[in-house]
């Protein structure tokens, strides 16, 4: 089956650094994606990683371990617009659909 | 930058009635998507389409769901006889490509979301 885990809320101060973690079990993994989601809107892509690594976008990365079945966002420089929930989505081989984590709900304080 | 757009934003409905709502993708994209979330829940697959035919559909797209693309650029999805437990976001979402993998090693392609129609049945 496939499963993927994500904590359900984390808080963080303004200018801080936050690590959101995601673990997956997927069989035929073909490569995660984050997305940003603020309340009643919809799904914004942030990242994609299909190999190991980190990925550098700006004020945000995206590792992936594919042996350990293991992502994490990093958000630096914390702003108050990024309280939102974070959603860690896996793609996986012969299927065209995203399978979504129930998503992590930042909340970043002043 | 383009962005897929959907129609109404809200929609509320007695339940037993037919809903269509109604998305338009992104001008070169290839692929299309549903979605749903129900409040505090997860994002759900519910069916994809490329091709003019349905290439992929979850156990919740039952007898009640369908799709079309009516011309080149709507893409909708109908709810024949809506239930209580329809009531969710609906996201469409397109892609230039999909997430088959071959023995070339494809890769998956960014779907892009719109901003959701919010369906309540009454």
């Amino acid at each position: 089956g496939q499963n993927i885990d994500q904590p359900t809320e984390m808080t963080a101060t303004e200018g801080a650094i936050v690590q959101i973690n995601c673990t997956y079990q997927t069989s035929g993994f073909n490569g995660l994606f984050w997305y940003q989601q603020h309340a009643g809107e919809a799904p914004t892509f942030l990242s994609y990683n299909v190999l190991d690594g980190l990925e550098e976008k700006g004020r945000f990365s995206s590792f992936l371990s594919r042996s350990k079945g293991y992502s994490y966002l990093l958000l630096k420089e914390l702003q108050m617009k990024d309280s939102a929930s974070y959603l860690c989505a896996v793609s996986v081989y012969n299927t065209d659909k995203l399978i979504f984590g129930t998503g992590t709900r930042l909340q970043v304080f002043p | 930058e383009p962005e897929v757009t959907q129609t109404p934003s809200h929609q509320v409905t007695q339940m037993g009635q037919e809903v269509i709502l109604r998305c338009v993708p992104i001008s070169n994209h290839l692929y299309f998507y549903w979605y749903r979330q129900i409040l505090g829940q997860k994002v759900e697959f519910l069916v994809s389409f490329y091709n003019n035919e349905i290439s992929e559909k979850s156990e919740i797209f039952d007898d009640q769901f369908s799709v079309e693309r009516p011309d080149g650029s709507n893409f909708t999805l109908k709810i024949r006889s809506t239930k209580l437990e329809d009531s969710a976001m609906y996201f469409c979402a397109s892609s230039e490509l999909v997430g088959r993998g071959t023995s070339g090693g494809a890769v998956a392609d960014t779907q892009y979301f719109g901003p959701g129609t919010r369906l309540t049945v009454l």
